[in-house]
C-alpha cells in the first residue's frame, strides 16, 4: 500500500524553466492537496480538490496550477519557475465521505529555482 | 480569521527531561479540530494526534500527553522522558469542521541532546 507518492523527490530548475510535480494516491480519498514548507513560515496551502474536476485555491495559489482529472492524480505546475518559487512541497489527501479529517502526507518534493 | 502560533522556534533538552510544546489557536468557529504532526530528520510529516473542539479531555498516549483548554485557546502537547528519537519538528494545525483548510503554525524544532 503506497499511501501518497510524490515525485520528483528533488529538483533544480532555472528561473522561467516550467515543470509538473507529481503526486498520486492509491487510498481512494476524494481531498488532495499542495503544500509548500518555508523556513519560519510553516506549511502553507497552494491549492486543493475534493474531487475530479474540482479544484480551489489555497492561502498561496499564485504562480501554481493545479487540475483534477482523476480520484489517483493531483499534479502541481509552475508554469515560469521563478527563486521565490524554492520550497519543500507537500502534497497531503483526506477522505470526505468517512469524515476522517486528518491528513496524510507524501513524502515532499524539494524545489530550487536559481 | 484564523491563526495557530508556535511561539517556540527551537527548543533543547537533555534526554529524559519533560518538555512542552506550546500551541496557542485562534477562531471564532464553534466546531473544529486540532492537530498536532511530527516531522523527523527525515523530512516526512506524521500525524500524532486530532481533537475537536467538543473534546477537552486530556490525551496520553505512552510519553505524550496533550492538554486543550478552550479557555486559554491553547492545545500543548508534553513529552514526558524525552529520548533523542523524538528531536523532530513539531507542528501545531487547525481545521474548521465543514471546510477543507488546514492552518498550520510555524512549528518548533525540538533538539533531544543525549
Amino acid at each position: 500500500n503506497a499511501g501518497v507518492t510524490q515525485t520528483p523527490k528533488f529538483q533544480v530548475l532555472k528561473t522561467g524553466q516550467s515543470m509538473t510535480l507529481q503526486c498520486a494516491q492509491d487510498m481512494n480519498h476524494e481531498y488532495m492537496s499542495w503544500y509548500r514548507q518555508d523556513p519560519g513560515m510553516g506549511l502553507r496551502l497552494i491549492h486543493y480538490s475534493v474531487g475530479a474536476g474540482i479544484t480551489d485555491q489555497g492561502e498561496v495559489p499564485n504562480g501554481y496550477n493545479v487540475s483534477r482529472s482523476t480520484t489517483e492524480d493531483f499534479p502541481l505546475r509552475l508554469l515560469s519557475a521563478a527563486p521565490s518559487q524554492t520550497s519543500v512541497y507537500f502534497c497531503a489527501t483526506r477522505s470526505v465521505s468517512t469524515g476522517a479529517n486528518v491528513l496524510t502526507f507524501g513524502a515532499g518534493s524539494r524545489l530550487t529555482v536559481l | 480569521a484564523q491563526k495557530v502560533t508556535q511561539a517556540q522556534t527551537e527548543i533543547s533538552v537533555v534526554e529524559k527531561e519533560d518538555v512542552t510544546l506550546d500551541c496557542v489557536y485562534e477562531t471564532r468557529d464553534t466546531t473544529y479540530y486540532l492537530f498536532w504532526y511530527k516531522q523527523p530528520p527525515s523530512g516526512e510529516l506524521v500525524f500524532l494526534i486530532r481533537r475537536n473542539s467538543f473534546d477537552e479531555q486530556n490525551e496520553i498516549s505512552g510519553r505524550y500527553s496533550w492538554n486543550f483548554q478552550k479557555s486559554t485557546s491553547s492545545f500543548n502537547f508534553t513529552i514526558t522522558a524525552s529520548q533523542v528519537v523524538d528531536s523532530a519538528v513539531y507542528f501545531c494545525a487547525q481545521s474548521t469542521s465543514g471546510t477543507y483548510k488546514y492552518i498550520f503554525g510555524t512549528g518548533t524544532r525540538l533538539k533531544v541532546l543525549a
